[in-house]
């Protein structure tokens, strides 16, 4: 089992909808992130979150520390939203060093 | 927000020759570099650690004396892929790390042939 874990693996939407990915993670953290890659590869930090829920644009991020668990939600999607969504934690006793799940592939269709 | 770039964006090379990626944090310093590789629709593994002057710390079953890192300043770490092979042929990223923010580059894709 992985120690970090995201749903589902492929997502297919259509554009306007409310879009929901999910993290479980079974190691302590001291924090988590949600990262973008587009298809030329390229990596961008959406969120970093230790507790609550953080919010950017359509994109909002929330955390459950008690239940290891974290959602990212797009409100209105688009088709530019269409990438892969990751999810990585800090270990509590690694530092910054940073485990990563395994990437949700979203495509909105217009 | 913090600007990472990784030069080249994409190479490719024969068999047996050695490649140099490097990464730059313009416009912070990074107290610590990671060098993370990812394969197609896999995820992100990582490669080694570095602090701003020590020697790396490597994953198991990465070869540090093929996949020579240095990061001798604040603000440019380089990953050597020594003698490549094509197994080496992947996507690699850099991650530069200041006080509680990661940040990354926009990765070297590196074919071997």
């Amino acid at each position: 089992k992985n120690e970090v874990e995201q749903s589902p693996q492929n997502l297919t939407a259509q554009e306007g909808e409310f879009i929901t990915i999910n993290c479980s993670y079974s190691v302590g953290i001291s924090a988590l992130h949600w990262l973008q890659q587009h298809p030329g590869g390229g990596i961008v930090s959406l969120f970093m979150l230790s507790s609550g829920k953080k919010k950017h644009g359509r994109l909002i991020a929330t955390i459950n520390i008690q239940e290891k668990h974290s959602s990212l939600h797009i409100t209105a999607s688009h088709p530019r939203d269409s990438a892969v969504y990751i999810c990585a934690v800090g270990e509590e006793t690694s530092g910054s060093r940073l485990t990563f799940g395994e990437g949700t592939q979203l495509t909105v269709n217009p | 927000g913090a600007v990472v770039s990784q030069h080249p964006s994409r190479v490719i090379c024969k068999s047996g020759t050695s490649v140099k990626i490097e990464c730059r944090s313009l416009d912070f310093q990074a107290t610590t570099m990671f060098w993370y590789r990812q394969f197609p629709k896999k995820s992100l593994m990582l490669m080694a650690t570095s602090n701003e002057g020590s020697k790396a710390t490597y994953e198991q079953g990465v070869e540090k004396d093929k996949f020579l890192i240095n990061h001798a300043s604040l603000t440019l770490s380089t990953l050597t892929v020594t003698s490549a092979h094509p197994e080496d042929s992947s996507f690699y990223i850099c991650s530069p790390h200041r006080t509680y923010t990661q940040y990354f580059g926009p990765g070297t894709r590196l074919l071997v042939l």
